[in-house]
């Protein structure tokens, strides 16, 4: 199985920061990379498929990069509704494998 | 609008079985794959299983295989999630979810989520 490993798992920072997350693969999965949103109780979002695409109504301030084994998410100015956790996943190829998440939390 | 509702989670005992439900509506179900996805209390996401379209290609996690059955019945616009032999890790919040049409190929990033269903395995 391909794993995913997100950077860092926790993330502090301020209303207008520029965040950036890191996902790296365990080989190279092309640019078939997706990144999603997840809020206490509910269910995850999409943010971001083929590694760079914005899915429709999604925040321009949300944007995506990489191929190969080295993604990024970057929020240019982080905003009070962007407090989350995000994941990464691979669709590659089955099985299946998302990221451990990184939780952004208020400074 | 795009909806999905998952039902038929509850507590179970260990080596007990469940069936779990995902009711679509608001696209045409019969066109898109469908997965299942599952969160452990407190933890991160897992993969569990995905079903095409026409139910011709099936895949499952490791962790689950020989265990679990996915199905779907296109004309009830439903997807299923047979549960056996269940064990204590298989607690979690399960979700079902679609394949987003904003790709070509197979497989592809999940656009739409239910809110999921809790199934809880214990004595």
């Amino acid at each position: 199985d391909i794993q995913m490993t997100q950077s860092p798992s926790t993330l502090s920072a301020s209303v207008g920061d520029r965040v950036t997350i890191t996902c790296r693969a365990s080989q190279s999965i092309s640019s078939w990379l997706a990144w999603y949103q997840q809020k206490p109780g509910k269910a995850p979002k999409l943010l971001i498929y083929k590694a760079s695409s914005l899915e429709s109504g999604v925040p321009s301030r949300f944007s995506g990069s990489g191929s190969g084994t080295e993604f990024t998410l970057t929020i240019s100015s982080l905003q009070p509704d962007d407090f989350a956790t995000y994941y990464c996943q691979q669709y590659n190829s089955y099985s299946l494998t998302f990221g451990g998440g990184t939780k952004v939390e208020i400074k | 609008e795009v909806q999905l509702v998952e039902s038929g989670g509850g507590l179970v005992k260990p080596g007990g079985s469940l069936r779990l439900s995902c009711a679509a509506s608001g696209f045409t179900f019969s066109s898109y794959s469908m997965n299942w996805v599952r969160q452990a209390p407190g933890k991160g996401l897992e993969w569990v299983s995905s079903i095409s379209s026409s139910s011709s290609y099936i895949y499952y996690a490791d962790s689950v295989k020989g265990r679990f059955t996915i199905s779907r019945d296109n004309a009830k616009n439903s997807l299923y999630l047979q549960m056996n032999s269940l064990r204590a890790e298989d607690t979690a919040v399960y979700y079902c979810a679609r394949d987003s049409p904003n790709s070509s190929g197979w497989p592809r990033a999940f656009d739409y989520w239910g809110q999921g269903t809790l199934v809880t395995v214990s004595s």
